[in-house]
């Protein structure tokens, strides 16, 4: 299916760093998730948005929901190791419980 | 709460063979399940939706008949790889919901056909 544009691609940042990465759409969305996945697993839900110029935050995670409602961003703070992974973005529109989702981008920690 | 417990977490088989995945909801009903392919360092492709006691819905070029979805109970959906081939090997998983709101996906099974 359609993809949203996530963008980076790949983070190789240092430990204690701050993260930010975005999606974007051409399409309007009603929801919109920020997802986790490590190597050999599925992906683990970090953040959910709801309503257009929502700010969320979890831990070290912050996510908005843009007020056009074709955007989003996700904000990892302080960065540890562990944060290592592939992020995605994912938009809930108007089709019943179909999800698009971005490219990912992928986050490398150095100590 | 929200749980999705999927099996196996990976599988090799022969050409040929078939082999079933399976998804359980295990803290709520899943009256729709979405099953994914996710190839390496890829995003995820929706494959098929089911809804509990109905057919399942299949996206534009997936083969109905090679990749067989049951969801018989709201709390379990089966993925059926038949007659599968090198190139069904994949990373598959799947995402449960109720009322099509579910958010959390499975571990995902990683097949691999020789």
């Amino acid at each position: 299916g359609q993809q949203l544009n996530q963008s980076p691609q790949s983070m190789f940042i240092q430990e204690g760093e701050d993260v930010s990465m975005n999606c974007t759409s051409s399409s309007i969305f009603n929801t919109w998730l920020w997802y986790k996945q490590e190597p050999g697993e599925g992906p683990v839900l970090l953040i959910a948005l709801y309503k257009a110029g929502e700010l969320t935050s979890n831990g070290r995670l912050t996510a908005q929901f843009g007020i056009t409602r074709k955007d989003s961003f996700l904000n990892i703070s302080a960065s540890i190791p562990s944060d290592v992974g592939i992020y995605f973005c994912a938009g809930r529109g108007d089709s019943w419980g179909k999800l698009q989702f971005g490219a990912g981008t992928q986050v490398v920690v150095t100590p | 709460g929200a749980v999705v417990s999927q099996h196996p977490s990976w599988v090799i088989c022969k050409s040929g063979t078939s082999v079933k995945i399976e998804c359980r909801s295990l803290d709520f009903q899943a009256t729709t399940m979405f099953w994914y392919r996710q190839f390496p360092k890829k995003s995820l492709m929706l494959m098929a939706t089911s809804n509990e006691g109905s057919k399942a819905t299949y996206e534009q070029g997936v083969e109905k008949d090679k990749f067989l979805i049951n969801h018989a109970s709201l709390t379990l959906s089966t993925l059926t790889v038949t007659s599968a081939h090198p190139e069904d090997s994949s990373f598959y998983i799947c995402r449960g919901g109720g009322n099509g709101y579910g958010y959390t996906f499975g571990s995902g099974t990683r097949l691999t056909v020789v």
